[in-house]
């Protein structure tokens, strides 16, 4: 199985700060790389597909780069409405998997 | 729009079946770019894939699941559904049922909004 690991796992940012969460395969996954965005009680919402591709709908602020085994997703001007816990998800092979997730919180 | 729905018992005693159902509107099962899966995310946890499922039938497992898991499609009902079996407590989680439109691009880009499943008896 490829593990995806994340850092950091909690995070604690301010209103308009550019934030970087972190995203490691052990091995490489070329760009099939997706990152979603989850908050209590709620599905989990696709942000970002083949590593840099923004999903219909998600506000520009968010982006995300890498390829291989390093992968990035970014929030440009941190909003109050991002808090929320951020997983990212290998689709190269299955078994699919996700990295542990980081939980993302407004000062 | 697609639009998942989850549905199916949220007690199950263990040793016995947890048996799910998602109901997809907005568009049909019967789609050869399509895949259709389940996702687990236990009580405070992350996120586990169990399974898909494509319309001609392929259906990869994830192999810690793969002896207890089955996942079939009803295209006369719009349909998928998840069993598995026997269950223990640490099957409690939320599920999730999710579908990929475009398997050659994306992943889960549609997703149910979840049912608990306790096991307990």
């Amino acid at each position: 199985d490829i593990q995806m690991t994340q850092s950091p796992s909690t995070l604690s940012a301010s209103v308009g700060d550019r934030v970087t969460i972190s995203c490691r395969a052990s091995q490489s996954i070329i760009t099939w790389l997706a990152w979603y965005q989850q908050k209590p009680g709620k599905a989990p919402k696709p942000l970002i597909y083949k590593a840099s591709n923004l999903e219909s709908g998600v506000p520009s602020r968010f982006s995300g780069g890498g390829s291989a085994t390093e992968f990035t997703l970014i929030i440009s001007s941190l909003q109050p409405d991002d808090s929320a816990t951020y997983y990212c998800q290998q689709y190269i092979s299955y078994p699919y998997t996700f990295g542990q997730g980081t939980k993302l919180e407004i000062k | 729009q697609l639009q998942l729905q989850e549905s199916g018992p949220g007690l199950v005693k263990p040793l016995e079946t947890l048996s799910l159902t998602c109901s997809v509107s907005g568009g049909s099962i019967s789609c050869d770019s399509c895949y259709w899966g389940w996702i687990r995310q236990p009580p405070g946890k992350g996120l586990e894939w169990i399974g898909s499922i494509s319309y001609s039938g392929r259906t990869p497992y994830n192999p810690s699941l793969k002896s207890r898991v089955t996942i079939s499609l009803d295209t006369s009902k719009n349909q998928f559904s998840l069993k598995l079996s026997p269950v223990t407590a640490a099957d409690t989680a939320v599920y999730y049922c999710a579908g990929i439109v475009d398997y050659e691009q994306k992943t889960f880009d549609y997703w149910g909004q979840g049912t608990l499943v306790t096991v307990s008896s």
